[in-house]
């Protein structure tokens, strides 16, 4: 297994596309996390899953925004309708609950740019 | 509210230690982490250290928390170029991570 993976790496959209990205975790890895990063900022929590289980979303995913996990192993995450504000890093990461310590490991991420 | 602090920058002369600060809110947090983020690249997981402890070295990395006052902080030893990047903490309670806003660690030759 090598880690967290994410496709595609980089995306330019126009405004108003949609547009898709894909994360394959950990492949023991339980849980699921979908984070996202602007310029000098701290990652920003936006949803989390345990096992397909959508549990929690942060209120920064708007309804423009949904977050698949069908069979509890690979996540999609869907801007609809992209907007200018949408470009940023999207990072995904994984853990799993059957260890002691929760620590996640993130993939290197995907780097959205609306034009 | 959830909230966690850094120092945006700091300089450092290779061969120095390093001591990047991080001040959290949630008490309640199980784990507290430092990771490590290189240009351009994903996050890094450094190290971490249980909130019933006080202190954890690794290797160059020693972790120090003060409980009562939600401080943090992550002292590098003999500090290397390699070392010059971002470092967040993060504070992790059930399964989700709040992350400061990052230290850029600049190591100078």
């Amino acid at each position: 297994d090598t880690g967290v993976s994410q496709n595609p790496r980089h995306k330019i959209t126009k405004r108003g596309q949609n547009v898709t990205f894909r994360c394959d975790p950990i492949s023991e890895h339980n849980r699921l996390y979908w984070y996202r990063q602007t310029l000098g900022q701290g990652p920003e929590f936006l949803t989390y899953f345990q096992n397909e289980a959508q549990l929690e979303k942060s209120r920064l995913l708007s309804d423009r925004f949904s977050a698949e996990r069908p069979k509890g192993s690979f996540s999609t995450l869907e801007i609809q309708r992209t907007e200018q504000g949408d470009s940023a890093m999207y990072l995904c990461a994984s853990s799993s609950d059957r260890l002691m310590n929760t620590e996640a490991f993130f993939g290197q991420g995907t780097r959205l740019t609306v034009v | 509210g959830e909230d966690v602090e850094q120092s945006l920058f700091l300089s450092v002369r290779e061969g120095d230690s390093s001591v990047i600060n991080c001040t959290y809110t949630d008490s309640s947090s199980t784990y507290l982490y430092w990771y490590k983020q290189e240009p351009g690249a994903g996050l890094q997981l450094l190290t971490y250290i249980f909130s019933n402890m006080d202190m954890k070295q690794d290797q160059r990395l020693t972790v120090l928390l003060n409980k009562k006052d939600k401080h943090l902080s992550l002292r590098i030893a003999d500090t290397q170029t390699g070392d010059s990047a971002i470092y967040f903490c993060a504070e992790g309670g059930t399964y989700k991570y709040i992350f400061g806003t990052g230290t850029r660690l600049k190591v100078l030759a």
